[in-house]
């Protein structure tokens, strides 16, 4: 089964609009971190924002926001106030937590390609 | 602070041909990561190194791929001999340990082309 599951493979939204990408996931741990990378052309990921698993409110950096759901296990990165400079690759991860003692490796879903448009 | 470095940043070989990628972590990163990223999808881990030790490399192709991270610093990985399907952007990463809340620093990938 899928760990990371992005339905989006494609979303298009205008500068100035807020956008989400969706993202659920699948564990069975109880402590889990879940990522959101950006990677734009030039290939790089980017680290955007970070939500654990005990953490009660949603996590916020700048115009990211992450909508953790748990009970749905779903984290949805909401992108404020787009600008065109957010064109790229958004990619959903997850690192599963002490069950094992060690941390997992970080699982990415298949990404959605955001486009921002004037 | 340097970021993760990576090189070549392009590599065009034939197949059967043998390749090597660099990688150098950010300084003091304890935790060193090797992902492939085919065209489409999502990086996928193929060795995780704690200092110089292995912690993670149950998705390394074992008869072809090969990785070291001496001293713990920087690391190579190889490929020997290179298939068609071994075409992907290979990124390094690095974090400062590896808790489940560590967030991973990329470098910026080495394009591989097998023709």
């Amino acid at each position: 089964a899928q760990k990371i599951t992005q339905t989006q493979p494609g979303m298009f939204v205008q500068e100035k609009e807020a956008v989400t990408l969706d993202c659920t996931y699948d564990t069975s741990d109880q402590s889990y971190g879940l990522f959101w990378y950006k990677q734009p052309s030039s290939g790089e990921m980017i680290f955007l924002i970070y939500q654990g698993s005990y953490d009660e409110q949603n996590a916020t950096e700048g115009r990211y926001s992450l909508n953790f759901q748990k009970a749905r296990k779903s984290a949805n990165l909401v992108i404020s106030a787009s600008q065109l400079g957010d064109s790229a690759m958004y990619f959903c991860a997850m690192r599963e937590g002490e069950s094992t003692g060690t941390a997992s490796k970080l699982t990415f879903g298949t990404g959605t390609r955001l486009q921002v448009t004037l | 602070e340097a970021g993760v470095a990576q090189s070549p940043r392009y590599k065009i070989i034939e197949k059967r041909q043998s390749v090597a990628f660099w990688c150098n972590p950010i300084s003091g990163h304890a935790t060193l990561y090797w992902y492939q990223q085919i065209l489409g999808q999502g990086p996928k881990l193929l060795i995780q190194f704690q200092n110089n030790g292995v912690v993670d490399d149950s998705q390394l192709p074992k008869d072809r791929f090969s990785a070291e991270r001496l001293k713990g610093v920087d690391s190579t990985l190889k490929i020997q001999p290179a298939k068609l399907e071994d075409s992907a952007v290979y990124l390094c990463a690095s974090s400062s340990d590896s808790t489940f809340n560590e967030k991973l620093f990329f470098g910026s990938g080495t394009q591989l082309s097998v023709l």
